[in-house]
């Protein structure tokens, strides 16, 4: 039972680049989040998604989209990436309804953005 | 200033020593999540409780839904129990605030 699994682990952009953070749950899961995690600060929420096809803000939105087309998968992207957005990105799910219940979290993805 | 606070930020204890995390929060919540962070980077829930004390293993958390403060302890502990330890509460509209984290290392 895989959980939860982002890819990819690790990944360096240029200032202005794209790319995608994917995310799949296999837990039946209908909640599923995105955070950044930064030195010296707590987990931050970017985007959440309540059940397929819906997606809101979270606290840090600004410079990311997200994608939530089935129940399994949760993509996070950044559309020109900014050095601002160098951080680790956790992606998680959980079986109760929104932000109750507990969190899988994903092994993370470190970005560096150049 | 985080409305989620730990304390201490960086502890550093003994292989068999009794060690406590403190959590406080600044609004009544319904919950409050442990979590726990070892230096690979992944993350695992520990505990997730509403009042009075959890145990698991050599892990004890509590919390006084009065005094918005919780704690988490580690009995016996070990060096495996390395690790960044985050408090989370549930403060607006239950979306999740996160603790920066108590960074422990256990030296045997």
């Amino acid at each position: 039972n895989a959980g939860v699994t982002q890819t990819p682990k690790f990944q360096v952009l240029k200032t202005g680049q794209s790319m995608t953070l994917q995310c799949a749950q296999d837990m039946n899961h209908n909640s599923m989040y995105w955070y950044r995690q930064d030195p010296g600060m707590g987990l931050r929420l970017i985007y959440y998604s309540a059940s397929e096809g819906t997606t809101d803000k979270g606290e840090v939105p600004n410079g990311y989209n997200v994608s939530r087309l089935n129940k399994r998968e949760f993509s996070l992207r950044l559309e020109s990436a900014a050095p601002s957005q160098t951080s680790v990105y956790f992606c998680a799910s959980s079986e109760a309804a929104l932000f109750t219940g507990e969190l899988f979290f994903g092994e993370g993805s470190r970005l560096t953005v150049l | 200033k985080n409305e989620v606070e730990q304390s201490p930020q960086n502890l550093t204890a003994q292989e068999g020593e009794f060690i406590t995390i403190n959590c406080s929060y600044s609004v009544g919540i319904s919950a409050l999540h442990w979590l726990q962070q070892h230096p690979g980077g992944g993350i695992v829930s520990l505990f997730m409780l509403s009042s009075g004390k959890k145990k698991h293993g050599r892990l004890i958390a509590t919390i006084n839904i009065q005094e918005k403060h919780s704690s988490l302890h580690i009995t016996a502990s070990h060096p495996r129990d390395s690790a960044v330890y985050i408090c989370a509460a549930p403060l607006y509209g239950n979306k999740l605030v996160f603790g920066a984290g108590t960074i422990l290392r256990v030296k045997s």
